[in-house]
């Protein structure tokens, strides 16, 4: 992985359904990763960031993992609700703050 | 405290001519970072500021520069515009800390660049 890939690329869920998403990073160029949510309309926010293998966080129903030894974050929404509908982005800070094409989720009532 | 804040809002140009768009940073960031986002795609890394100085840039043709001033505001140009210039410019600032930015980005509202 050349750069930062995030998986899938759009996501359709019920109120109430759990879900999560895959970021992918260069295992070997790494400092920080962070994730960021871009609601329409706004500037996109930081959720957390993170830097050690094995980091999780949590802010209410969301949280987040990551291994840095593989290349690889996730971040999970338990019990999603309308207003979770955003672009979900991550970004590898390492020389350059690169994000990924991020995940779009929408949740529907 | 106020936010990042990012002029102007709109901003429409013909080709072959130059836009600046502007950007103030948070009261006490140093760096501030430049994103290009067109349509359809994600957000694209064009420059990064600290202190003044032009730390890195993505891949973009020279025609895309800036600069920081003492203040730490900063300034994008784009040259001989071109179609395909048309996009959101996003904004960034944080603090330092380190060697790399483990900081994480605060971002203003974008400029929005069309050009005819």
């Amino acid at each position: 992985i050349l750069n930062v890939e995030q998986s899938p690329q759009s996501l359709h869920v019920q109120e109430g359904d759990s879900t999560n998403f895959t970021c992918s990073f260069p295992s070997s160029n790494f400092y920080a990763l962070h994730w960021y949510r871009w609601e329409t309309a706004k500037s996109p926010e930081a959720l957390f960031v993170m830097t050690l293998n094995g980091d999780e966080k949590k802010k209410g129903r969301i949280s987040a993992t990551l291994n840095t030894k593989e290349g690889y974050s996730y971040l999970y929404i338990k019990g999603s609700q309308p207003e979770d509908s955003a672009t979900y982005l991550c970004a590898n800070n390492f020389n350059k703050f690169y994000f990924g094409s991020g995940t779009k989720l929408n949740v529907k009532p | 405290e106020a936010g990042v804040t990012q002029s102007p809002t709109h901003l429409i140009k013909t080709r072959g001519q130059q836009a600046t768009l502007r950007c103030s940073p948070i009261s006490g960031h140093t760096s501030v970072y430049w994103y290009q986002q067109a349509l359809g795609l994600g957000l694209q890394f064009l420059l990064w500021y600290d202190e003044g100085e032009e730390r890195n840039r993505g891949n973009f043709p020279p025609r895309f520069s800036g600069r920081q001033f003492p203040n730490y505001s900063s300034e994008l140009n784009v040259n001989a515009l071109e179609l395909e210039d048309s996009a959101l410019y996003l904004c960034a600032s944080s603090l330092v800390n380190g060697p790399a930015n483990t900081g994480e980005l605060f971002f203003g509202e974008g400029s929005r660049l069309t050009v005819l």
